[in-house]
C-alpha cells in the first residue's frame, strides 16, 4: 500500500467551477498536511497546509482534513485556467515529507 | 529575499559517474531536504540535513550521500551513477521550528546517458 494515493487524474473541469482534490495517508501518526502546486517543468510550490481536523480556507483554495478517515481534499473555487498544473498531496511524518503521486487538473476556458 | 536556489539547473553525465548537485536554503532556513522526482511521479524523500548532520534518510542507497555546510548549505552527491537516476533533484528548506512546511527550490534536472 502506498503511503499517500491521490485520485486520478487527470481532472478537466470548465472555467469558473470547482475542481475538487482527494488524497488518503496510511500512517496515522501523521500530524500536518499540505499542498503543493506544480506547474509543468516546474518545483512544486507550497499552496495550503493544515493541521487540524475541519476545514481552512486560503482564497479560492479550501482544504479539508479528517484524521480519523485519514483523508484529506483540496477545493479550488472559481478555477481559473491558470490553476491548470498539478497538484501534490504531502503527508508529514517524522520530519519527512511522503507525496501522492499528484493529480493534474485542466481548466478549459 | 532569495529563495532556495540549486545548481546547476541541469546537467548530463554518463552512467558511472559522479555528480555533486548544490542547494542554498532560504534566509534564515536551517533545515535542508532533498528530494528525487521521476516523470509521472511525486517527490521522494532522500534524505534531511540539519546542525550538519543527516537527521533522517528514506529508502536511497549508500550511493546517495549529502553534506551540509556551517552556512546551512548543502551538497548531494550521487556515486556509480545509473539510468534509473535521471530524475529532477529537489532541494527544500524550512526553518526548525516549522518544519515541515518546506519550500523547494527550482530543482536540478538530472540525465544519465
Amino acid at each position: 500500500q502506498k503511503e499517500v494515493e491521490q485520485n486520478s487524474g487527470p481532472l478537466s473541469v470548465p472555467e469558473g467551477a470547482i475542481a475538487s482534490l482527494n488524497c488518503t495517508y496510511s500512517d496515522r501518526g501523521s500530524q500536518s498536511f499540505f499542498w503543493y502546486r506544480q506547474y509543468s517543468g516546474k518545483s512544486p510550490e507550497l499552496i495550503m497546509s493544515i493541521y487540524s481536523n475541519g476545514d481552512k480556507e486560503d482564497g479560492r483554495f479550501t482544504a479539508q482534513l479528517n484524521k480519523a478517515s485519514q483523508y484529506v481534499s483540496l477545493l479550488i473555487r472559481d478555477s481559473q485556467p491558470s490553476d491548470s498544473a498539478t497538484y501534490l498531496c504531502a503527508v508529514n511524518s517524522d520530519y519527512k515529507l511522503s507525496f501522492g503521486a499528484g493529480t493534474t487538473v485542466t481548466v478549459r476556458a | 529575499d532569495a529563495g532556495v536556489t540549486q545548481s546547476p539547473t541541469h546537467l548530463i553525465k554518463t552512467r558511472g559517474q559522479q555528480v555533486t548537485l548544490r542547494c542554498s536554503p532560504k534566509s534564515g532556513h536551517d533545515t535542508v531536504s532533498w528530494y528525487q522526482q521521476a516523470l509521472g511521479q511525486g517527490p521522494q524523500f532522500i534524505f534531511q540535513y540539519y546542525e550538519e548532520e543527516e537527521r533522517q534518510r528514506g529508502n536511497f542507497p549508500d550511493r546517495f550521500s549529502g553534506h551540509q555546510f556551517p552556512n546551512y548549505s548543502s551538497e548531494l552527491n550521487v556515486n556509480a551513477l545509473l539510468l534509473g537516476d535521471s530524475a529532477l533533484y529537489l532541494c527544500a528548506s524550512s526553518p526548525e521550528a516549522r518544519v515541515p512546511e518546506a519550500f523547494f527550490g527550482q530543482g536540478t534536472r538530472l540525465t544519465v546517458v
